[in-house]
């Protein structure tokens, strides 16, 4: 069965510092994998996602995550942090068939400070 | 022009009342789903639908009942609600590579 494990329930970063999310999958098949971000009261939105291909993805708001098979990771990665980054974010993992459900990690609160 | 609707987007009621939460794509997508999150953010798969199809019914008391009157709409009734039933329902449709997208979510609130 798959899970996806995000290592750190809430991350701090100043404003103009790095961002870093970790996510680790687990799968018997390589999967598709997303990072999903919800700001408070809202539903959720598709930051980028990797299915085949290249493995550095780049997604919307200056975010990008890579997929390294060999670590079963797919950290989600900003160089410089904006205040309006701070929300809630989910790294998942769904099988290639159509339809199949996406398998959520409990999240990352990302606080940014300025 | 909103892709994926919900309505309503709070609903507050007692214990013991059945309820129902729409749900409408204008995407043209064939699959939708239904998603709970949970008070400590967890979201976790419901049901999914293909073309109408029940595709997807994970372990959810039956006292939850999907019904896709076409394949743009997919609605959710609730019977005999509980307190562990307040939670935010989270409707999605996807079309390609498993590619989601969600509504703006229902907070349920039992009291």
């Amino acid at each position: 069965a798959q899970s996806v494990t995000q290592l750190g329930s809430h991350v701090s970063v100043s404003e103009g510092a790095l961002v870093l999310l970790r996510c680790n999958y687990s799968s018997s098949v390589p999967p598709y994998l997303f990072w999903y971000v919800q700001y408070p009261n809202q539903g959720l939105q598709l930051l980028l996602k990797y299915t085949t291909g290249a493995t550095l993805v780049k997604g919307i708001n200056g975010f990008e995550a890579e997929f390294k098979k060999s670590e079963t990771s797919f950290h989600l990665t900003k160089p410089s942090a904006h205040m309006s980054d701070a929300a809630e974010y989910f790294c998942a993992v769904s099988e290639e068939q159509a339809g199949t459900a996406l398998i959520f990690g409990k999240g990352t609160t990302l606080s940014v400070s300025s | 022009d909103t892709a994926v609707s919900q309505t309503p987007k709070y609903l507050v009621t007692q214990m013991g009342n059945d309820k129902s939460i729409k749900c409408e794509q204008n995407l043209g997508h064939d699959t939708m789903y239904w998603y709970k999150q949970d008070s400590k953010k967890f979201l976790k798969i419901m049901f999914s639908y293909n073309n109408k199809e029940l595709i997807i019914n994970e372990t959810v008391p039956n006292r939850f009942s999907p019904k896709s009157p076409d394949k743009a709409h997919l609605n959710l009734h609730i019977n005999s609600l509980e307190l562990g039933d307040s939670a935010v329902y989270f409707c999605a449709s996807s079309q390609v590579q498993n590619e989601q997208f969600f509504g703006p979510g229902t907070r349920l609130t039992v009291l």
